[in-house]
């Protein structure tokens, strides 16, 4: 079964600096990968997703995501952190994005809280 | 274009009794997916719709159910609510099913078992 790990629940970062949110997966094929952010009492707003191609991908709002298969992993990144990114992170995956067997597996999300 | 629309936004219920939220897609999409999303388990699949047939299924008992209109508006019903079933429950809606279509997610109804 597929599954996805976002091992830090809570990250603090300053304001300006660099951020960078771990999710490693786990599917028997090649996946389709996601990250999503939810702000308080929101819905989940996609940031970027994966398919195929290129590693790197570029999303909104300044993210980005590097695809490594060797690590099983889809790291989220930004260089610069806002006040406004202050949200929760989910990760998720699925072999057909929103459908499959089992839909889109999310990890438990990770908290990111920004300090002024 | 509206996004996804889900009524209501919040809902209190009591133990045994049932509840059906509704999710009307982006106008031309197809597809409508349900989440659970909870502190304990996160989101979690609960099933998805198209073309007002259920295509797939997460791993919930038989009490969560739903169904698909001809216009694409999707209900979920709950019957005989437990206590674990507060949760916020999610509805994501894409076009025609394409892998490479992005899920559009509503705000979400938070409902409360008491």
């Amino acid at each position: 079964a597929q599954s996805v790990t976002q091992p830090d629940i809570h990250i603090t970062v300053s304001e300006g600096a660099s951020l960078e949110l771990r999710c490693n997966y786990s599917y028997g094929a090649t996946p389709y990968l996601f990250w999503y952010v939810q702000s308080p009492g929101q819905g989940l707003q996609l940031l970027l997703k994966y398919f195929s191609g290129d590693t790197l991908v570029q999303g909104i709002k300044g993210f980005e995501a590097e695809f490594k298969r060797s690590q099983s992993s889809f790291n989220l990144r930004k260089p610069s952190v806002h006040w406004s990114d202050a949200a929760e992170y989910f990760c998720a995956v699925g072999g057909d994005p929103g459908g499959g067997a089992d839909g889109l597996t999310f990890g438990k999300g990770t908290h990111l809280i920004i300090q002024p | 274009k509206a996004g996804v629309t889900q009524t209501p936004r919040y809902l209190i219920k009591t133990r045994g009794q049932q509840v059906t939220l509704s999710c009307s897609p982006i106008s031309g999409h197809r597809s409508v997916s349900w989440y659970q999303q909870t502190p304990g388990q996160g989101l979690q699949f609960l099933f998805e719709y198209f073309s007002e047939t259920q295509r797939n299924k997460g791993n919930f008992p038989g009490r969560f159910s739903g169904r698909q209109f001809s216009n694409s508006r999707s209900e979920m019903n709950v019957s005989t609510l437990e206590l674990g079933d507060s949760a916020l429950y999610l509805c994501a809606s894409r076009g025609t099913g394409s892998p490479s279509e992005t899920q559009y997610f509503g705000p979400g109804t938070r409902l409360l078992v008491l």
